[in-house]
């Protein structure tokens, strides 16, 4: 089945840098891969996504890459802001491609 | 177009006795799923549902069951609560074949 580790569990960047978040997956039959952003008292909330038919993603701030062969896909936030503290997840689908199996969430904390 | 809803927003139970917990999908959206998020950790799928049936499951025992209605709204209810159902349950709605969830704000389920 499906394994998602998603590095580094707590990332601190100052306001305007870049922040980056790496995951890597195990089946490579997986074709789907969301980032969720979920912020305190609140639901996760689908910010990009990507799939296995191309290697980049972009919408605005938001970036997402994906590299099949050595099955790791990462979010790249620029020019960081206060409203991007949150924790973030990455996730990748089972075989049946209707349950997601979810990364451990990586903190992000936006420094003033 | 209205989000998922999810009632109730806390609940307190006693270790053994049972809990419904209530979805209200996005409009359009046709299939239902319940995760499990516990504290500092990614969401766990629990199970999908379409067209009133149960869709897929994951790892949760018999105890967790639940309903999908033919207005596409959900019902998740666990039995035998154990202080290990603690948690954050999470409704995603989405368009069958879709991957793109819409969460729910979330039901904070505590066990005493």
């Amino acid at each position: 089945g499906e394994n998602v580790e998603q590095h580094p569990s707590t990332l601190s960047v100052q306001e305007g840098d870049s922040a980056v978040i790496k995951c890597t997956y195990s089946d490579s039959a997986s074709n789907y891969f969301p980032w969720y952003k979920q912020e305190l008292g609140k639901g996760p909330q689908l910010i990009i996504d990507i799939r296995s038919n191309v290697g980049e993603k972009k919408d605005q701030r938001i970036a997402v890459t994906l590299n099949k062969t050595a099955k790791h896909f990462s979010l790249h936030i620029t020019e960081t802001q206060p409203e991007d503290s949150a924790v973030y997840f990455c996730a990748a689908p089972m075989d049946s491609n209707y349950q997601l199996i979810w990364g451990a969430g990586t903190k992000l904390i936006i420094k003033p | 177009e209205t989000g998922v809803t999810q009632s109730p927003t806390h609940l307190i139970k006693t270790r053994g006795q049972q809990v419904t917990l209530r979805c209200s999908s996005q409009s359009g959206h046709n299939t239902v799923s319940w995760y499990q998020q516990a504290l500092g950790q990614g969401p766990q799928f629990i199970f999908q549902y379409y067209r009133e049936e149960e869709n897929g499951r994951g790892n949760f025992p018999p105890r967790f069951s639940g309903l999908q209605f033919p207005n596409y709204s959900s019902e998740l209810n666990v039995n035998a609560l154990e202080l290990d159902d603690s948690a954050l349950y999470l409704c995603a709605s989405s368009s069958q074949g879709a991957l793109g969830y819409t969460f729910g704000s979330g039901t904070r389920l505590t066990v005493v």
